[in-house]
Parts: C-alpha cells; structure tokens; sequence
C-alpha cells in the first residue's frame, strides 16, 4: 500500500541553525500538508500546498518557513533560523484528487533544537 | 477562533468492552469530521471518518455519530482488543473542493487491558 514516507526520523541542530524536512507524499496526490506536534501538545496545521503554491498558511507559518516541490516526488519543508520553540514533530500528508479530504500522514521527524 | 476539544484525555477498558471519545467544535461551518489512530513512533492514520450531511457511519466495530445542532461527534469502539490501544485524535475541517486544513483535538490515550 502506498504511503508517505518522510526524512530523517530524527534531528538535532543548534539554535539559529537551518534545517530541511523531507517528505515523499504518495505518488498521485496533489495536495501536501505540514503539521507539527509540540510535545503534549495537539497536532497543529502549518501550511497547504497545490498546484505549486501555498494555498493556506497558519499564522505559526512565519517568513521563517517555507516550502518547496523541488521535483515531482519531494516536498520540503525549511526553517530558516531556528528557534527553541521550533523542537517538535513534524507530520507531512498528502491527498490525492478523488477523495481529496482524506490526508494520508507520514511518520514524522521529530526535531530538536538546542 | 477554529478549535475542537476532545474528552476524556485518556481512557482505560477491559477488553471486549466498549469505548467511546467525545469532541466537540466551534467552527460552525465544519463540514468533514475523520479520526485518526496514532501508534507509537507512527504517524496519525486515519480509521473512519464522517461528512456533516450523515448522522452516523460504521465500520466493523468502529462507529462515528455527528449532532450539527450541538456540534459534538463522537467515537465508538465496540469489543476493545488490546491491539486498539494507541493514541485517537478527532478532527474537524472546512472542506472547499480542494485542499482543507484539519483542526485537531488533544488526543484520547486509549489502553485496553486482557
């Protein structure tokens, strides 16, 4: 069964740091997705991407993040300068065209920052 | 703004008993309602799911019941097995035809003792 699959499992970096999380979402989806967990605490939206573009962004989603397709597989996520507060889990999902309201989650990288 | 609680934080059986988890949202206009599963170190999966125009979906022994009027939705889990415990999340969403972003709740910490 297909699935998304995401890189690495873990990170450590030191603050002011950039770092990039990588996602492969299924392979015909076109909607991809960003959450992060804050340890303990819910599952948060970060941001939507189609059609090349950000669709939807949360007010967490600051200048210090972006993403990126940079190829017809990958979906990367950046933070540029990172912060203490940046330490989570970071779910990437997609969807696909048919059923596009079910979102197919990868297992997460969990990041720490020092 | 967007928010959904979810109740009870965590949650204790016997096997072959009945669980239920409750949540609650606040965007009116919320129209796509899934649950997802969360084993550790595995993300989110989604097990059953509901739109608003039905009251009540089932599958095996997994049941979802929507009130719009109140606005709660509720999980059912009929003769618990052990391997049904993990971490359950509800969510809400405004679908639009295309991309939505999922509001989720805190998460029920499901254990099913033999």
């Amino acid at each position: 069964e297909p699935e998304v699959t995401q890189t690495p499992s873990h990170q450590v970096t030191q603050m002011g740091q950039e770092v990039i999380l990588r996602c492969v979402p299924i392979s015909n989806h076109l909607y991809f997705y960003w959450y992060r967990q804050i340890l303990g605490q819910k599952v948060e939206f970060l941001v939507s991407f189609y059609n090349n573009e950000i669709s939807e962004k949360s007010e967490i989603f600051d200048d210090q993040f972006s993403v990126e397709r940079p190829d017809g597989s990958n979906f990367t996520l950046k933070i540029r300068s990172t912060k203490l507060e940046d330490s989570a889990m970071y779910f990437c999902a997609s969807s696909g065209v048919i059923k596009y309201e079910t979102q197919y989650f990868g297992p997460g990288t969990r990041l720490l920052v020092l | 703004g967007e928010n959904v609680e979810q109740h009870p934080s965590t949650l204790s059986v016997q096997e072959g008993d009945s669980a239920v988890i409750k949540c609650t949202y606040s965007d009116s206009a919320s129209n796509y309602f899934p649950w997802y599963k969360q084993e550790l170190g595995k993300g989110p999966q989604l097990i059953i799911d509901i739109r608003s125009n039905v009251g009540e979906k089932k599958d095996q022994r997994i049941a979802v019941t929507l009130n719009k009027t109140a606005k709660h939705f509720s999980l059912h889990i009929t003769e618990t097995q052990p391997e049904d415990s993990a971490v359950y999340f509800c969510a809400a969403s405004r679908l639009s035809g295309g991309y939505n972003k999922l509001i989720f709740g805190a998460g029920t910490r499901l254990a099913v003792h033999p």
